[in-house]
């Protein structure tokens, strides 16, 4: 089935040790989207891509990096984790940018 | 102000009750709104999606979207125990660019 696949779905790192999270999609879906959604609050918006533009939020820290190697990939790079990092990471792709397919997410762990 | 208004609940219903869910908004340049069900610790996934204003019907689902009122329900028929699972509304327009205005989710418990 085409889906969003995220990998690892659980990480565990130390703090200010640097962390990669991985999404790949099968969709060819032109956007693709990382979330942050911490416990009982809404998906917060980190990044996206359209197609090879990326685009970041304002609010994003620094510490956060995206890459887009190809139209399948899309990587999220936290630079030196904190413990308010700790949170479901998210990825999603749309088609235009209005209808967005979620992964299962990646639940990352800092201590 | 937040753009986006969800009771977040909890809302405990007994198996096969009619489930009402609700968002208001405040951005009136909002055409495209959908909502997502989030089982607990998985993504959201995509259960309904609604261009401007009227309802749409999917199996046990209907969505309605009023934007007179700014107002966006989720009506769930022959609620069953496997629906229970947070609920976010999300909307988005041509201002917003690709971002999606969710709600903070309303957790539904069904009840055997």
């Amino acid at each position: 089935d085409a889906m969003v696949i995220q990998n690892p779905r659980y990480q565990v790192t130390q703090f200010g040790k640097p962390v990669t999270l991985s999404c790949s999609q099968t969709l060819n879906h032109n956007v693709m989207y990382w979330y942050q959604q911490k416990s009982s609050q809404a998906p917060k918006l980190l990044f996206h891509y359209y197609d090879k533009d990326f685009n970041n939020e304002a609010d994003t820290p620094d510490n956060f990096q995206s890459r887009r190697p190809n139209t399948s990939f899309c990587f999220l790079d936290i630079r030196s984790p904190g413990l308010g990092d700790a949170a479901m990471y998210l990825c999603a792709t749309s088609v235009g940018g209005y209808e967005q397919y979620f992964g299962p997410g990646t639940r990352l762990t800092v201590t | 102000q937040k753009e986006v208004e969800q009771d977040p609940g909890p809302l405990s219903v007994p198996e096969g009750a009619i489930v009402s869910l609700n968002c208001t908004y405040s951005n009136s340049a909002f055409q495209y709104f959908m909502w997502y069900r989030q089982y607990s610790r998985k993504g959201p996934e995509l259960l309904m999606y609604t261009y401007s204003s009227g309802n749409k019907e999917d199996g046990r689902f209907t969505a309605q979207v009023d934007k007179s009122s700014k107002y966006i329900s989720l009506f769930i028929r022959d609620s069953q125990p496997s629906d229970s699972a947070t609920y976010l509304c999300a909307m988005s327009g041509e201002d917003s660019g690709y971002a999606l205005n969710f709600g903070k989710g309303t957790s539904l418990l069904v009840t055997p």
